[in-house]
Order: structure tokens, then sequence, then C-alpha cells
């Protein structure tokens, strides 16, 4: 079965700093890989995904994640961050038609 | 593109109630969707897969008989947890699959609130 670790619950960084958030999964097949932000009482928004094709995926508001199979990893990072950036940020994994299995979840904190 | 809605988007019920919470694919047809738990500052937990036209597959540790969904259309899902107890309070969302370009992709609905007093 599939599985998501996101390393550090919660992050925090400084306003124009970057933006390092970790994610490693476990699949038995080659997985499809998602990130959402969840902003208070509100739902996710997805920002990225990977599904096939290039390991550099590229989503909203400045945010990227690379595909590394030998480390099964899909790290999430932007170059600079906002004040607006500040949330709470999951990494998915599915295999297939699966229900999406959800890590944890890091907290960033973006300070001014 | 897909668009998943519920409704409602928050509810305060009284203990022993029964709320129900609609989840509706609004430009695509799902033959499953998938409801989702998320208690405060935690992670989404799958409760179960709902699959048009037949009965539900819930996860290990979730009641059947307290959350009862309904996959009546290809388009509409219900959730209706029976009489609502506090701890049932949580954040609900759903998600219907759809196609996105060449595989299946979730698409989330907004979430429902549920508080029971």
């Amino acid at each position: 079965a599939q599985s998501v670790t996101q390393l550090g619950s919660h992050v925090s960084v400084s306003e124009g700093a970057l933006v390092l958030l970790r994610c490693n999964y476990s699949s038995s097949v080659p997985p499809y890989l998602f990130w959402y932000v969840q902003y208070p009482n509100q739902g996710l928004q997805l920002l990225l995904k990977y599904t096939t094709g290039a390991t550099l995926v590229k989503g909203i508001n400045g945010f990227e994640a690379e595909f590394k199979k030998s480390e099964t990893s899909f790290h999430l990072t932007k170059p600079s961050a906002h004040m607006s950036d500040a949330a709470e940020y999951f990494c998915a994994v599915a295999e297939g038609n699966t229900p999406l299995v959800f890590g944890k979840g890091t907290r960033l904190s973006v300070i001014a | 593109g897909a668009v998943v809605s519920q409704h409602p988007s928050w509810v305060i019920c009284k203990s022993g109630t029964s709320v129900k919470i609609e989840c509706r694919s609004l430009d695509f047809q799902a033959t499953t969707m998938f409801w989702y738990r998320q208690f405060p500052k935690q992670s989404l937990m799958l409760m179960a897969t709902s699959n048009e036209g037949s009965k539900a597959t819930y996860e290990q540790g979730v009641e059947k008989d307290k959350f009862l969904i309904n996959h009546a259309s290809l388009t509409l899902s219900t959730l209706t947890v029976t009489s609502a107890h506090p701890e049932d309070s949580s954040f609900y969302i759903c998600s219907a699959i759809g196609l996105a370009g060449n595989y299946n992709e979730q698409f989330f609905g907004p979430g429902t609130r549920l508080t029971v007093l």
C-alpha cells in the first residue's frame, strides 16, 4: 500500500526566503503525486501534480516540485516566500484510481 | 475545469439528530467518489469509497451504520451522519474521480464543517 511521509510538521521561513517542504512516498507502482494547500477553514487547493513525463513540475503561485524516483521524493519548493503562502500543505500519492493517501501535513509560517 | 460542490458548507446540529451532506460533480460524471474526514490540525483520512449504483466500501474503523453513503446518480453522492454526537464534529470533504487529460484525477469539494452540540 502506498504511504506518504512529510518531514517537519511545521516549517518557518522569512519572507523572501526559499521554501522547501519535504515529501517522501512509498508505492509499489509508478505513483501519481500531488501537493495541496489548505488555508484555515477552507478546502484543498491543488498546487501541482506529477503523473508522467517531465519530473520537474511547475504549479500555481510560483511553486514547483521534482519527482525523484531514486530518492522516492517529491519535495515542494518556492524561491521566495510571501506572507500569503502561510498555510497547511499536504503531499499525497495515488496509484491509478485508488483514493489519495495524504501525508500528515506541514504548516508553513512566513515571518515578516 | 472539473468542479465538485458540497452542500451545506457548514452545519450545526443537536446531538442525536441526523445530518445529510451532498457532494455533486457539476460538469462531469463520476462513477466513483470518496469521502474524507479531517479533524482540526490533522490530515485527511479516507472514510469510504462511494460507487454509483452499488454499496459503498468503508475503511476499517468507520461505522457504516453511522455514516450512510448513497451514490444514486453519476453526479451525486450523499453522506448522512446518523444520530450525530459531538465527537462526529469534523470537516468532511468529498472528491470525485474525473478524466483529466489521459488519466483519472480526483477533484475535491470545498468541504462541509459539521458541529454537533
